[in-house]
């Protein structure tokens, strides 16, 4: 079992609609969560970070971490085309290095 | 304005070179990493630092060697570089502070390309 899986996609999303983005994890230990965005031929950048369980929000991302189902997601309301990217989510566990997912390759849809 | 340096961004070179790949940092973190990313393909970590004197192999093997003489400082090294060595190769750092991970950031990378 990878420690960190997501849906490779491609996810395709209409503009304007909400576009959900899934990770789970193995290591219960984990406390510090990250979703990624990275364009294509771009180095990733950080959008979101998560270290409690429930929601949090900043613009039109919502980041969801439910630690007892091992699971973080992030929402993106009101998609855009220049949503289109490959989100990554990378979780921090026991060893203190950051261990990224394969990404979600998401597609806006115009 | 604190950032992350990577120098060259684009790299053509012949099989059978020594590369030096520059990462620089002037946020003062600790930690440092070099991951390879082939296009489409998932991060790969290949080498981290957890400080000055500090060095560690990642999850994937790589004949590539890096030093930190410096802390903000984290070059790789390829002694000779072959066609297989054709990728992407990002630099981040981190501050990390008790149980909480401030997020990675990553320098703009290195794209290489070994004819």
């Amino acid at each position: 079992q990878k420690e960190v899986e997501q849906n490779s996609g491609p996810l395709s999303v209409p503009e304007g609609a909400i576009a959900s983005l899934n990770c789970t994890y193995s290591d219960r230990g984990s406390q510090s969560f990250f979703w990624y965005r990275q364009y294509s031929g771009k180095s990733p950048e950080l959008i979101m970070s998560i270290y409690s369980n429930g929601d949090k929000e900043d613009g039109r991302f919502t980041a969801q971490l439910n630690k007892a189902s091992q699971y973080v997601s992030l929402l993106i309301r009101d998609s855009q085309p220049s949503d289109s990217a490959t989100y990554l989510c990378a979780v921090v566990a026991g060893n203190e290095k950051l261990t990224f997912g394969t990404g979600t390759r998401l597609t806006i849809i115009p | 304005e604190a950032d992350i340096y990577q120098t060259p961004r684009y790299l053509v070179i012949g099989t059978g070179k020594k590369i030096t790949l520059e990462c620089s940092q002037t946020m003062g973190h600790d930690k440092m990493y070099w991951y390879q990313q082939d296009p489409g393909m998932e991060l790969h970590l290949i080498h981290y630092s957890y400080g000055v004197n500090s060095t560690e192999k990642g999850d994937l093997s790589s004949e590539s060697t890096v030093s930190r003489i410096r802390t903000e400082h984290f070059p790789l090294t390829l002694e000779s570089a072959r066609p297989s060595h054709t990728s992407q190769y990002l630099c981040a750092s981190s501050d990390l502070t008790g149980p909480t991970v401030y997020g990675y950031t990553f320098g703009s990378g290195t794209r290489l390309t070994v004819v």
